[in-house]
């Protein structure tokens, strides 16, 4: 089935750190890939979304490239601040096309810590 | 406008009770979500309402979880018969109609810490 694997943390950065958070999917059809952010005591929301092939979603200095080829949707920052602090979510909705609407599949998480 | 409301926010329960937990999604969203999310498991889709069809069942664990979704609006999640292994938090999320070839935003709420003691 559908699934999407990221890489472990904790990782932990200096401020003003090249941030890599790696994610990798496995899906039949054309999904969306999204990037979702959680701060410490706060709800889950969306940082960015790529929605075809060589779609480039950006947010607040993070992006990620939709990689058919690899199966990949890296998100990456090129200077973290502390406030970037967080976990980071790498999900795909099986559904991306068509106006049906499919559950998110999540990876699991990766929590980052931002040092000043 | 308001974003997605949960409610309660912390529920604590003695093995063995049932609970109810419910979400108000945004209005005019038509499809709303139930996941779960724990420290083993990560975030798992539960189950998925759209309009008036029938919901998508297809990831609840087992026949102690039910949801429904009254009106096409308010949902409540309902587990029976509670054991340990179901704290967690469950999120509700909600997504406006999208018209082909968009994708699939959803919007979630703060969720509900279940503790079952």
């Amino acid at each position: 089935g559908n699934s999407v694997t990221q890489m472990e943390g904790p990782v932990t950065l200096s401020e003003e750190a090249f941030l890599t958070i790696n994610c990798t999917y496995t899906a039949t059809g054309y999904p969306s890939l999204f990037w979702y952010v959680q701060y410490p005591g706060e709800g889950l929301q969306l940082l960015l979304k790529a929605t075809k092939a060589d779609d480039k979603g950006s947010n607040k200095g993070f992006e990620a490239t939709y990689r058919k080829e690899t199966t990949s949707f890296h998100l990456e920052k090129g200077s973290v601040q502390v406030s970037d602090s967080a976990v980071y979510f790498c999900a795909l909705s099986e559904d991306g096309y068509g106006g049906s609407q499919g559950n998110l599949i999540f990876g699991k998480g990766t929590k980052l810590s931002v040092k000043p | 406008g308001a974003g997605v409301s949960q409610s309660p926010s912390n529920k604590v329960t003695e093995k063995g009770k049932d609970v109810e937990l419910r979400c108000d999604p945004i209005s005019g969203h038509t499809a709303l979500y139930w996941y779960r999310q724990s420290l083993g498991q990560g975030l798992e889709f539960l189950i998925y309402f759209q309009g008036n069809s029938a919901p998508d069942k297809s990831g609840l664990p087992s026949d102690r979880f039910s949801a429904e979704r009254t009106g096409g609006s308010v949902s409540t999640l309902t587990i029976q018969r509670t054991q340990q292994e179901d704290s967690a938090v469950y999120l509700c999320a909600s997504s406006p109609v999208m018209t082909s070839g968009s994708s699939n935003e959803q919007f979630f709420g703060p969720g509900t810490r279940l503790t079952v003691l």
